[in-house]
């Protein structure tokens, strides 16, 4: 049970370039989230998707988009990097109620650089 | 909006003995889920431990505990008999039971265990 998977794990951008990050989970959840962590200041919610077919903007959207591909599978992308992005970003899961497990369940995280 | 605060941004204990994490929450909501999670030099978030507010009963994982006090919006964690091992960052999480289902975090608390 792989649980959930972003890819890549590190990622070197040069300003203006754009990437997609991926990520998939296997456990049937419904929510999927997309978070960076910056030091000092925890990890902060860029976009989520409560269930499929929906998105909704977090607390730092700008300079990012979201696709909600499919249940699975939930991907970030940066459509002209700037420095600033440069960050940890995770992908995360969850259940909608009933919660028989209300936390979220993450990935291992892609440290991304933009020079 | 919740929040969450974490007041400590670094702490040290040595190997043995016992140290407590501080969080402190905001919310209006009258049920929902806090959560401790631990993030060691491998990136990977690992969750410790989770209370739900309308359980009374204090959550309890091995050397983990929490002391949650609901009317004054608290949330500590206490690990026993630290160890090496436990030297990570600490993440305080909240998450609601009604509308976005959104988890929010503070900003961390770094844990070094001394030998």
């Amino acid at each position: 049970n792989a649980g959930v998977t972003q890819t890549p794990k590190f990622q070197v951008l040069k300003t203006g370039q754009s990437m997609t990050l991926q990520c998939a989970q296997d456990m049937n959840h419904n929510s999927m989230y997309w978070y960076r962590q910056d030091p000092g200041m925890g990890l902060r919610l860029i976009y989520y998707s409560a269930s499929e077919g929906t998105t909704d903007k977090g607390e730092v959207p700008n300079g990012y988009n979201v696709s909600r591909l499919n249940k699975r599978e939930f991907s970030l992308r940066l459509e002209s990097a700037a420095p600033s992005q440069t960050s940890v970003y995770f992908c995360a899961s969850s259940e909608l109620p009933p919660l028989i497990r209300p936390e979220a369940f993450f990935g291992q995280g892609t440290r991304l650089t933009v020079v | 909006a919740q929040t969450v605060t974490q007041s400590q941004p670094e702490m040290s204990v040595q190997e043995a003995e016992t140290v407590t994490l501080s969080c402190t929450y905001d919310t209006s909501e009258s049920n929902y889920y806090l959560f401790w999670y631990k993030q060691p030099p491998s990136r990977q978030m690992i969750l410790v431990i989770r209370q739900e507010a309308y359980k009374q009963q204090n959550a309890t994982e091995n050397r983990f505990s929490v002391n949650f006090q609901k009317a004054a919006k608290s949330f500590s964690l206490k690990i026993s008999d630290s160890q090496l091992g436990d030297t990570a960052m600490y993440f305080c999480a909240f998450r609601g039971t009604s509308g976005t289902y959104k988890y929010i975090f503070g900003t961390g608390t770094r844990l070094k265990v001394l030998a």
